[in-house]
């Protein structure tokens, strides 16, 4: 099976360009996340949704910041403008949420998109 | 926010030693999670520990939950160098279901021939 696929690997731009990173969780799952990863603050959630709805955006940074996710197959997280402080590695994760709930969640991540404004 | 600090922070020693890292909060956790990245690559799960006390045991790697549920220890024996890499303990940021991770920032462990 694949697992989650992101698009660019790596990307190199411009301060003030627009950004758009995309994401395809594994088939079934029905929660995606997006972190962010540096040396100075390690791993940070974003934003996360569950079944398509955003549910906790308190991560993302400021409002050049976007995320969103038109079906269950597909999401993309935009940067506009970008800055040089974006850059980063940023990941999108999956996982499956049982309708009963549970106690953790198993997130299945991606490669990670390496995000260099200059 | 819930906070999760590892240490240490680097750990280099010689392929066949012992190992212990931890991850500590002041906070309590439902589960806590263990994850390896390696370079250019995503985090991979290890394993979650979900009770008080709890010990699980995945070859030479041994995972302890606290018995008070703020605290984890991963602990190594006959290091090789295929453990080296970035070690992450992980938490749900509240009640855990849907909930996105709260990760502690890590120990760069390497492991030398």
């Amino acid at each position: 099976d694949a697992g989650v696929i992101q698009s660019p690997r790596h990307e190199v731009t411009e301060m003030g360009q627009e950004v758009t990173l995309r994401c395809k969780p594994i088939s079934g799952h029905n929660s995606l996340f997006w972190y962010r990863q540096t040396m100075m603050r390690g791993l940070e959630l974003l934003i996360y949704f569950n079944n398509n709805v955003p549910i906790d955006d308190s991560g993302m940074p400021e409002d050049r910041f976007s995320a969103k996710m038109p079906n269950a197959s597909f999401s993309t997280l935009k940067i506009q403008p970008s800055e040089p402080r974006d850059s980063a590695v940023y990941f999108c994760a999956s996982s499956l949420v049982s309708l009963a709930g549970g106690l953790y969640n198993e997130q299945f991540f991606g490669p990670g998109t390496r995000l260099t404004v200059l | 926010t819930q906070l999760l600090e590892q240490s240490p922070q680097f750990l280099s020693i010689q392929e066949g030693e012992n190992l212990t890292v931890y991850c500590n909060s002041s906070s309590v956790f439902s589960s806590l999670q263990w994850y390896r990245q390696e370079p250019g690559e995503g985090p991979v799960l290890l394993v979650t520990v979900v009770t008080g006390g709890e010990v699980k045991k995945l070859k030479r790697l041994t995972f302890q939950f606290g018995d008070a549920r703020k605290d984890s220890s991963l602990h190594i024996t006959a290091a090789q160098t295929g453990d080296t890499g970035l070690y992450l303990c992980a938490g749900p940021y509240s009640g855990g279901g849907a909930d996105g991770l709260t990760f502690g920032k890590g120990t760069h462990l390497i492991i030398q021939p």
